[in-house]
């Protein structure tokens, strides 16, 4: 089974540029999160998507913005770009999103951001 | 506020030599720890986890302990292998708060021959 995908998996943009960012679930999953990895530090939750709808954000302004489709798979934008933009951003998927039980996220490879 | 803090880094250790990584955590609730990998290129890999208090997560030779009462989820292998050589995160989850995970800053090791 094809596990989390992501692209491009690598982007060059410039100060003040918009970007937008794919992300594919593993089959059946429904909970979509993205977390932003800046070089040498751990993830940093931006958002979570569960059934279409945004269930949680993290501290990230609104220049940060996402989505989730029907067949769940989503997009994470940011507009007006900044230097300190420049980071790998990470897909997760899971059964669920809710509750209780700690369902696994299966991370993607990431989309390895650069603003010049 | 919910965060994890780990052992800083790098750690670079003898092959078959023992390993911990220290991680402790702050949280309102009960929450849910794991341990991640990141190979060199690759994204995060669930290493394993725990969800309640005196769990022990294992996985791959690793092992690790839910402890309550001092609020630490350590990492330990008892003889590491050069393939073991990655960056480690531990995280956390509070249950009913959605999938939010709260990352620490990771930790290098690097196991030479």
């Amino acid at each position: 089974d094809a596990g989390v995908t992501q692209s491009p998996t690598h982007l060059i943009k410039t100060r003040g540029q918009q970007v937008t960012l794919r992300c594919s679930p593993i089959s059946g999953h429904k909970s979509v999160s993205w977390y932003q990895q800046v070089l040498g530090q751990g993830p940093q939750f931006i958002f979570q998507y569960y059934e279409k709808e945004e269930r949680g954000r993290g501290n990230f302004p609104d220049r940060f913005s996402a989505r989730q489709f029907p067949n769940y798979s989503s997009e994470l934008n940011v507009n007006a770009l900044l230097l300190g933009d420049s980071a790998l951003y990470l897909c997760a998927s899971s059964l669920q999103g809710q509750g209780r039980i700690s369902f696994e996220q299966y991370f993607g490879p990431g989309t390895r951001l650069t603003v010049t | 506020g919910d965060s994890v803090t780990q052992m800083e880094g790098p750690v670079t250790l003898s092959e078959e030599a023992f390993l911990t990584i220290n991680c402790t955590y702050t949280a309102t609730g009960y929450p849910s720890l794991f341990w991640y990998v990141q190979y060199p290129g690759e994204g995060l890999q669930l290493l394993l986890k725990a969800t309640k208090a005196d769990d022990k997560g294992s996985n791959k030779g690793f092992e690790a302990t839910y402890r309550k009462e001092t609020t630490s989820f350590h990492l330990e292998k008892g003889s590491v292998q050069v393939s073991d050589s990655a960056v480690y995160f531990c995280a956390l989850r509070i249950p009913n708060t959605g999938n939010q995970f709260y990352f620490g800053t990771g930790t290098s090791l690097t196991v030479i021959p």
